[in-house]
């Protein structure tokens, strides 16, 4: 089985603080993405990424980077926490035709 | 541009049938997906289809695609209150190669 795993379930920090969320798939995929989830709006790609070392905006990129330095491992990283990036967190990882999910972070930003 | 359109909300009874809708935009892309999320969760995949084909069964799952119309529908048979859940529509441009995502649609079971 597929397994994506994300560092924490639940998380919470304060405003200003840089966050770093972790993710970690154990299948090989070449593709990783970061989404965020809020209610009503769905799930919103933040960053992706097709190799190691690479990585390409998504359509809400202000106020987060990526970084991913082996194949296995995708961070994204909150540079500056806002109460506005208060949200659930999800990654996934992808061979290429579809993707498994994290089980997601929450993230409180107080 | 890429967009995926679901209704917010959908309730029904136990034993009856459900059908989630979506539209997408791109007629081009090759996977259409359905992903189940549970309170709490993360997404699971459900299902998905070829863009090839115009219907999909699987036990209580049946998944139709109507290319011309860019319409996607989920019918649940003898819905559970174990199906109450966030259900979302999916597809991949084929240029993407990233997950376009619907709003997601709340079913409610109610026994």
């Amino acid at each position: 089985d597929v397994k994506v795993t994300q560092s924490s379930r639940y998380l919470v920090k304060r405003t200003g603080e840089k966050v770093f969320l972790e993710c970690v798939q154990d299948m090989d995929h070449e593709n990783m993405f970061w989404y965020r989830q809020d209610p009503g709006l769905g799930l919103r790609l933040i960053y992706f990424s097709y190799d190691v070392k690479m990585k390409e905006k998504g359509d809400i990129p202000e106020g987060y980077s990526v970084s991913r330095e082996k194949k296995e491992r995708f961070s994204l990283i909150l540079e500056s926490a806002s109460t506005n990036q208060t949200s659930m967190y999800l990654c996934a990882s992808s061979p290429r035709e579809y993707a498994f999910f994290g089980q997601g972070t929450r993230l409180t930003v107080v | 541009g890429e967009d995926v359109e679901q209704s917010l909300f959908l309730s029904v009874r136990e034993g009856d049938s459900s059908v989630i809708n979506c539209t997408y935009t791109d007629s081009s892309s090759t996977y259409l997906y359905w992903y189940k999320q549970e309170p709490g969760a993360g997404l699971q995949l459900l299902t998905y289809i070829f863009s090839n084909m115009d219907m999909k069964q699987d036990q209580r799952l049946t998944v139709l695609l109507n290319k011309k119309d860019k319409h996607l529908s989920l019918r649940i048979a003898d819905t559970q209150t174990g199906d109450s859940a966030i259900y979302f529509c999916a597809e991949i441009p084929p240029l993407g190669g990233k997950l376009i995502f619907g709003q997601g649609t709340e079913l409610s079971v109610k026994p």
